[in-house]
């Protein structure tokens, strides 16, 4: 079974610092990476996904991820942050061609943006 | 358009209470899930129904049944309340082989005393 670890469980930034929230994954075969967000209050939503092809991939918010397959790493990163990007980030792995069931979520990186 | 709705939003029971929670989509996907979510433990499934008429274990089923009733909804029940089920419940539905794209309800915050 796959697991995964998100290094940082509370991160800290000022606006319009650079963000980099780490996430490494443990599964033998390939896989597929997602980051969701959940911003205060509200439900998740997937903000960027893997699935093959290029490693660099862009996602809604300016966020964009690199999957490094001799890391086994899915790296979340940001430029410049915002005061609305304060919200939890959950990364996410599934053996490709899987059914969603087998989604296995990391704990979590809560992320508070100081204006 | 509603997505992924549930009810109640908020709820607290007693202990040995038993109560359900009621979701539903309309975005006519096959699969649906129940979550639960606790501080520093991420989410973990309960729950899920890959097709109307099918329901399986994910990885915490105790303490708690399904049921599909159609398509577009599927419920999740607590028999016997415990403050350990004190929790944010969420309900996500997707494509079959969708492989992890997942649309998620907002969530029932549940206590239980």
């Amino acid at each position: 079974a796959q697991s995964v670890s998100q290094h940082n469980h509370h991160v800290i930034l000022s606006e319009a610092a650079s963000l980099e929230l780490g996430c490494n994954y443990s599964y033998g075969g390939t896989v597929n990476l997602f980051w969701y967000v959940q911003y205060p209050g509200q439900h998740l939503q997937l903000l960027l996904k893997y699935f093959s092809g290029d490693p660099l991939v862009k996602g809604i918010k300016g966020f964009e991820a690199e999957f490094i397959k001799s890391k086994f790493s899915f790296n979340l990163r940001k430029p410049s942050v915002q005061w609305s990007d304060t919200a939890e980030y959950f990364c996410a792995v599934t053996p490709s061609g899987a059914g969603s069931y087998q989604l296995t979520f990391g704990k979590g990186t809560k992320l508070s943006v100081i204006p | 358009n509603a997505g992924v709705t549930q009810t109640p939003k908020f709820q607290v029971l007693k202990t040995g209470q038993s109560m359900t929670l009621q979701c539903a989509q309309d975005m006519n996907h096959n699969s649906m899930y129940w979550y639960r979510q606790d501080p520093g433990m991420g989410l973990r499934l309960i729950y899920y129904s890959a097709s109307e008429g099918t329901t399986d274990k994910g990885e915490v089923p105790n303490g708690y049944n399904v049921s599909r009733l159609n398509k577009r909804e599927f419920s999740l029940r607590l028999e016997s309340a415990a403050p350990s089920q004190t929790s944010v419940y969420f309900c996500a539905s997707s494509e079959w082989g969708a492989s992890g794209e997942l649309f998620f309800g907002e969530g029932s915050r549940l206590t239980v005393l």
